[in-house]
C-alpha cells in the first residue's frame, strides 16, 4: 500500500518561514493537500491540489509538489500556527495520510 | 454553511454494537462523497471509506474492509459508520468530512466536530 513519510517535529522561530515535507513514491505523479489540526480540535484543510487555499486561509501557507515530496511552507510564521500538520494524497482508490508533524513555534 | 453535525460520545463494551451519525447541511447531500476518519488517541488520521449518497457507492480503505459499515440515508442528509462488535482497539476520535473528488483526486475539505467512541469493559 501507498505510504506518506513526515517529519515527527519540526520548530520555527516567530515571523520565520519553515517548510514541512512530506515524502511519497512519486508523490509528484499525484495531487497532495494539506490539513491543519490545532489541540482538541477538527482537522482544517490549508492547501489542496498541491498549491490552492481554500477560503479564508491566510496567504502565509502555500504548497508544492515535485519529484518524491511534497511541501507545506509557512511564512512568517504565528503562534497560531502552531499544531500538527498531515499531508494527504489519493491511491487509485483510497486516501492516505501522512503520519503527521507537530510545528512547535518558539 | 456548509455544515457536518455528528452524534455525541460514546461508552461501549467490548462487543457491544454501534452506529454512529453525521447529519450533513448547507450543500447537497447527494452530490458530495462524504467519509470517515480515525483518529486513535495522540495519533494521526487514518482514513476509513467514503460513500456517495446518489448512488451509495461505497469504498473502503482495506484496513477497515469488514470492519465496519459505511452508509447514508438521503431522506435527512445522513451518513453512518457502524459497528457490530466493538473491540477496545476502537477505541478512538471519529471525524465525518465531504470529500471534493476531481482530477481523479480527492480531498477533504469540511470536517464534523469529531465523534469520541469509548470501548471499556
Amino acid at each position: 500500500s501507498y505510504e506518506l513519510t513526515q517529519p515527527p517535529s519540526v520548530s520555527v522561530s516567530p515571523g520565520q518561514t519553515v517548510s514541512i515535507a512530506c515524502s511519497g513514491d512519486n508523490l509528484g505523479d499525484k495531487y497532495t493537500s494539506w490539513y491543519q489540526q490545532r489541540p482538541g480540535q477538527s482537522p482544517v484543510l490549508v492547501i489542496y491540489q498541491n498549491t490552492e487555499r481554500p477560503s479564508g486561509i491566510p496567504e502565509r501557507f502555500s504548497g508544492s509538489n515535485s519529484g518524491h515530496t511534497a511541501a507545506l511552507t509557512i511564512s512568517g510564521t504565528q503562534a497560531m500556527d502552531e499544531a500538527d500538520y498531515f499531508c494527504q494524497a489519493w491511491d487509485s482508490t483510497t486516501a492516505v495520510f501522512g503520519g503527521g508533524t507537530k510545528l512547535t513555534v518558539l | 454553511e456548509v455544515q457536518l453535525v455528528q452524534s455525541g460520545p460514546e461508552v461501549k463494551k467490548p462487543g457491544e454494537s454501534l452506529k454512529i451519525s453525521c447529519q450533513v447541511s448547507g450543500y447537497s447531500f447527494t452530490k458530495y462523497w462524504i467519509g470517515w476518519v480515525r483518529q486513535m488517541p495522540g495519533k494521526g488520521l487514518e482514513w476509513m471509506g467514503i460513500i456517495y449518497p446518489g448512488d451509495s457507492d461505497t469504498r473502503y480503505h482495506p484496513s477497515f474492509q469488514g470492519q465496519v459499515t459505511i452508509s447514508a440515508d438521503k431522506s435527512i442528509s445522513t451518513a453512518y459508520l457502524q459497528w457490530s462488535s466493538l473491540k477496545a482497539s476502537d477505541t478512538a476520535m471519529y471525524y465525518c468530512a465531504r470529500h471534493i473528488s476531481t482530477l481523479g483526486t480527492m480531498w477533504l475539505d469540511y470536517w464534523g466536530h469529531g465523534t469520541l467512541v469509548t470501548v471499556s469493559s
